[in-house]
């Protein structure tokens, strides 16, 4: 079962930036918090992963609450390529499957 | 560098009838993992091949099975069709030398059971 409660859908004006919530109350010290998006009639693609500090990609941001206990994927400027489903999963540095919930529906408005 | 592929796109199939769905993984990737994706729910692992072995599995019946060739590619068999076996079946690779193994994506197989 998914360890991470996620809002079920959240809209986002274009090219303003978007803060997507992710509980994870009982995180381990050892999972490491991923995130995944699925566009519209594709298969799920990476977006960011962190453990304890705040990560930046060409994608996105990943910032970590200090207990680990939440985190917030942000998107700076949410284009309309942005629409997808959004998943925040915690995984365990071993060969372990990625176990998804239902995500965050992300709609992104002209 | 091609991705990962997967056939065919679609397919439909009846009740009790037997389906192969098979994946090539990115270049340089030597394990595959399929998942399960109903309509409006995130995937659900299926298994993981590893060395032409299952390694992994998650909670499906005996029904799935699997393989994994020399050249990494893989195939998912399901047989005795459900109706509730309709879904978005998705295949995934990684490279067991990376230490989060990080999983890539093919754009799936929709399966319909009529």
């Amino acid at each position: 079962d998914a360890k991470t409660t996620q809002p079920n859908s959240m809209e986002s004006n274009e090219e303003e930036p978007v803060h997507l919530p992710c509980n994870h109350s009982t995180i381990s010290g050892t999972d490491y918090i991923h995130w995944y998006r699925q566009l519209p009639s594709q298969g799920p693609e990476y977006v960011i992963h962190g453990l304890t500090s705040n990560v930046n990609n060409r994608m996105a941001s990943l910032a970590i609450a200090e207990d680990r206990k939440s985190s917030t994927l942000i998107l700076h400027r949410a284009t309309l390529r942005d629409a997808a489903v959004y998943y925040c999963i915690l995984r365990d540095p071993g060969n372990t499957p990625l176990v998804f919930g239902k995500g965050t529906r992300l709609s992104v408005i002209a | 560098d091609a991705g990962v592929t997967q056939s065919p796109t679609h397919l439909i199939k009846t009740r009790g009838q037997q389906v192969t769905l098979r994946c090539s993984p990115k270049s340089g990737h030597d394990t595959v993992s399929w998942y399960q994706q109903a309509l409006g729910q995130g995937p659900q692992f299926i298994f993981q091949y590893y060395e032409e072995e299952e390694r992994q599995r998650g909670n499906f019946p005996d029904r799935f099975s699997g393989h994994q060739f020399p050249n990494y590619s893989s195939e998912l068999n399901v047989n005795a069709l459900l109706l509730g076996d309709s879904a978005l079946y998705l295949c995934a690779s990684s490279f067991s030398g990376s230490i989060l193994r990080e999983q890539y994506f093919g754009p799936g197989t929709r399966l319909t059971v009529t």
